[in-house]
Formats: structure tokens, sequence, C-alpha cells
């Protein structure tokens, strides 16, 4: 079971708007530690999407948006594309665990 | 541009010992503290371990605790996980990453392209 909660999979159709869930506690999420997002491509190594709750590195497009609120956080993709098909993961700090940890991961299908 | 280059996965029998390297180039390596993190075939994603810029500073998680040791070379720009004791749930392909920022942003990036450890008789 991983510290943060995400769901395995979601899915829409090109064009349309997901949003990927990240559930954490008050040891994590809910005691104000920062929410980073990471997008990993079939067969690559994974990449950050979004830092700091709601910053993107730059290359990132805006499609892709972070925010955090309470022992939560998500992820929205507008504008859904077909390269948009991929694995995503959020990660946050642990003051129980004095480490960094990882959601177990989003699978995205592009319909 | 920030690269990253892992080497010295492979094969290993249970109980036996490997040792990872991470060579990087384009940043002042000596400036942040450095990670190791891995993920299981069809898994998710979990942080192994972690040394602080000046290497004064690790930890590990508790799956690997006392047998992984990660050290760094800072005149060699180099990032290394001495492995022993291996275990078949060590099978994993090993990340190295930098850390976000120099004064520890908490987020990892970038990524390296990733070494294959497995462990089998």
């Amino acid at each position: 079971q991983s510290v943060l909660t995400q769901p395995p999979s979601v899915s829409g159709a090109p064009g349309q708007r997901v949003t990927i869930s990240c559930t954490g506690s008050r040891s994590n999420i809910g005691a104000a530690y920062d929410v980073h997002w990471y997008q990993q491509l079939p067969g690559t190594a994974p990449k950050l999407l979004i830092y700091g709750n709601t910053n993107r590195p730059s290359g990132v497009p805006d499609r892709f948006s972070g925010s955090k609120s309470g022992t939560s956080a998500s992820l929205a993709i507008t504008g859904l594309q077909a390269e948009d098909e991929a694995d995503y993961y959020c990660q946050s700090y642990d003051s129980s665990l004095s480490g960094r940890v990882f959601g177990g991961g989003t699978k995205l299908t592009v319909l | 541009e920030v690269q990253l280059v892992e080497s010295g996965g492979g094969l290993v029998q249970p109980g036996g010992s490997l040792r990872l390297s991470c060579s990087a180039s384009g940043f002042t390596f000596s400036s942040y503290a450095m990670h190791w993190v891995r993920q299981a075939p069809g898994k998710g994603l979990e942080h192994v371990s972690v040394i602080s810029s000046n290497g004064g500073g690790t930890n590990y998680a508790d799956s690997v605790k006392g047998r992984f040791t990660i050290s760094r070379d800072n005149s060699k720009n180099t990032l290394y996980l001495q492995m022993s004791s291996l275990r078949a749930e060590d099978t994993a392909v090993y990340y190295c990453v930098k850390d976000g920022a120099a004064r520890g942003g908490g987020w990892f990036d970038p990524w390296g392209q990733g070494t294959l450890v497995t462990v089998s008789s």
C-alpha cells in the first residue's frame, strides 16, 4: 500500500478534461508538505510535470495544472491528447516516515 | 543540459552484491542532494535513498536499510549505490535522480534513464 492514494486508472476522450486525485494524511499532504507530479510515458523514465503543488517546469504545456487542498491534491489535464497517455505519480514528504513518498500511480488512457 | 547516466545493473544471484554508478553532468554536482529511486517491473516508484550535497547525510528506505549504502564522489561528479544481501524483491529499474533545488526543493528533477537490476538464481 502506498502512503499516497491514487486511482489506478482514469480515461477520457481527446479534447476532454480529466483529473487525477492524490489523497494523503496529516503526516504528509495535510502537514503542508508540497505535492509534486510526474509523467511516465511507456518505456521511459519519469519526468517532472508539476512541482510545489501548482508550478509547471518550462516546457510543460499549460494544459497540465495542479492544486492542493487539505489532505489531498489533484492533477488536471485539459484538452486531452493521445500523447498524454501515460502513468502519472504524485509525490510528497511524510514526517512519520521521515522521507519522500509516492502515490501508487494512475494510468491515463486516451479513448 | 543536465545528464544523469546510470551503469552497473545486471543479473545477480540472491545474497549477492552489486554497485551502481551514476555519472552526472551539466550542473554543479556538489551543490545538490542526490537520490536513488527504483521501480519494480510493472509496479510504482519507491524512494530508496538520498545523500546530501557534501555526502555528510544519508537516509534509506526501511526496505533496504542495512543492506544498501549510498555514496558520492564530488570530484568525479559520480553517485553510487552499493547493494548487498540482494533479494528477489530488489529486482527493479534503479533511477539516479537529482534533487529539484539546491536547497532541497522536495521534488526530483531530472531522472536518469535507469539501470535494471535482476536478482535471480
